[in-house]
């Protein structure tokens, strides 16, 4: 069964500070990986999306890597904003399913 | 940029009654799923509906819940007798491919279910 994993569960930093948030995955037989935001009491928002046969996808700030292998993914936020204030998800899709599995989140807080 | 519609977005409803949360997908989608988030867990997936029927649901999707595409562009979820338990954020998402593999997974703003 396929579990999710995301370190840290909350981060606090100040504005303009690079992060990176982790996720990990148990069963490396993943079709896909995507990130989504989500702010307090809305819906998710489609940040990245990473096929099981890619390294790395870059949308403006936001750079997020693949190793299928060792099971793991990183989301890179550059030069954070207090804008980028949200709760990261990571979910994956494994292959010869349609489900996504979503990991436990992590909370962001990125103060002026 | 195409969205997924989701309505109402909060519904309070007594212990045992019945309710319906309505979707509406990207129209050239062709896969749609439910999901649903108990307030500080994880999101849940419910289950997923390609050409008409579910193709995929998990343990949490019993008898109570049942999901229809009335027309050709609503996507809706009915819980029969509803439960304390089933408060929760529910989302709907859909897709162009069943693993998302395209454009991946575009998620509605969700229902907010109150059981009281």
């Amino acid at each position: 069964k396929q579990e999710v994993t995301q370190i840290p569960a909350a981060l606090s930093v100040p504005e303009g500070e690079n992060l990176v948030l982790n996720c990990s995955f148990t069963d490396s037989a993943i079709y896909n990986l995507q990130w989504f935001r989500q702010d307090p009491g809305k819906g998710l928002t489609s940040l990245l999306l990473i096929q099981s046969s890619q390294r790395e996808q870059t949308s403006g700030r936001l750079n997020a890597s693949l190793d299928k292998s060792s099971g793991r993914s990183t989301l890179y936020i550059a030069a954070s904003q207090p804008g980028d204030s949200a709760t990261y998800l990571c979910a994956v899709v494994n292959t010869g399913f349609q489900k996504l599995v979503f990991g436990t989140g992590t909370r962001l807080l990125v103060s002026p | 940029e195409p969205e997924v519609t989701q309505t109402p977005s909060h519904q309070v409803t007594q212990m045992g009654q019945e309710v319906i949360l309505r979707c509406v997908p990207i129209s050239n989608h062709l896969y749609f799923y439910w999901y649903r988030q108990i307030l500080g867990q994880k999101v849940e997936f419910l289950v997923s509906f390609y050409n008409n029927e579910i193709s995929e649901k998990s343990e949490i999707f019993d008898d109570q819940f049942s999901v229809e595409r009335p027309d050709g562009s609503n996507f809706t979820l009915k819980i029969r007798s509803t439960k304390l338990e089933d408060s929760a954020m529910y989302f709907c998402a859909s897709s162009g491919t069943g693993s998302g593999s395209l454009t991946g997974y575009t998620f509605g703003s969700g229902t907010r279910l109150t059981v009281v």
